[in-house]
């Protein structure tokens, strides 16, 4: 059973420039979760999907972010128009179907770097 | 709003020690506790995971307890070597904030040969 991929591992934007990045769950998960690290910080929440819904993107940027995760494919978290703050490192994680009040473990994935020049 | 902290932020110890990495937050109602370790430039690994009803969880040369009542955590290390150099990272799953994890910003250790 493959964990969580993301690709690219590394990608190169100029500014202006669109980014994609994209996940892959592991198999059977229907929860993804997107997380960014800046430079030096911790790791910061941005959205929360399952299939074909956005569930909770309170740590979105209001502009230029987005992300889906259509019913075949994989999750995509795009950045329009890049700027060099967006340089970070984004990590991916999913995680089974939570039922009630059960709380199963999020795994993640190796990350993609993102450089803005 | 939970905040989590990671004290110290950066460790340094010679091979063998045994070392205690500490972690806490401010809203004690959290689902669980989970503790990561992250090389430099990859992906995290999770390490153990604390349900709130538990009081703490082991795996080999690691062991984790949680005090949910007074927001705190450790992270203990037996007999530490040089290739758990890396930084751990703890995160909490708040219950009124749906499934995300909240980060503490990480203590980065070095263990020297």
């Amino acid at each position: 059973n493959a964990g969580v991929m993301q690709n690219p591992r590394h990608l190169v934007r100029r500014r202006g420039q669109e980014a994609r990045l994209r996940c892959s769950p592991m198999k059977g998960h229907s929860h993804v979760y997107w997380y960014r690290q800046l430079p030096e910080e911790g790791l910061k929440f941005m959205v929360y999907l399952q299939k074909e819904n956005i569930i909770d993107e309170s740590g979105m940027p209001k502009e230029r972010f987005s992300a889906e995760f259509p019913k075949e494919g994989p999750s995509i978290l795009r950045i329009q128009q890049v700027v060099r703050g967006d340089s970070a490192a984004y990590f991916c994680a999913s995680s089974l179907y939570d039922r009630g009040l059960r709380s199963d473990t999020q795994y993640f994935g190796p990350g993609t770097r993102l450089t803005v020049l | 709003k939970q905040e989590v902290t990671q004290i110290p932020a950066a460790l340094s110890v010679p091979e063998g020690e045994n070392l205690v990495l500490n972690c806490s937050f401010t809203d004690s109602a959290i689902y669980n506790l989970q503790w990561f370790r992250q090389d430099p430039g990859k992906g995290l690994t999770s390490l153990l995971l604390i349900q709130s009803s538990q009081r703490e969880q082991t795996s080999g040369r690691l062991n984790a307890s949680l005090d949910k009542s007074s927001g705190r955590s450790t992270l203990y290390i037996a007999a530490s070597q040089p290739g758990d150099s890396a930084t751990y990272l703890c995160a909490v799953r708040p219950r009124n904030a749906g499934n995300m994890l909240t980060f503490g910003g990480g203590t980065r250790l070095m263990v020297k040969p």
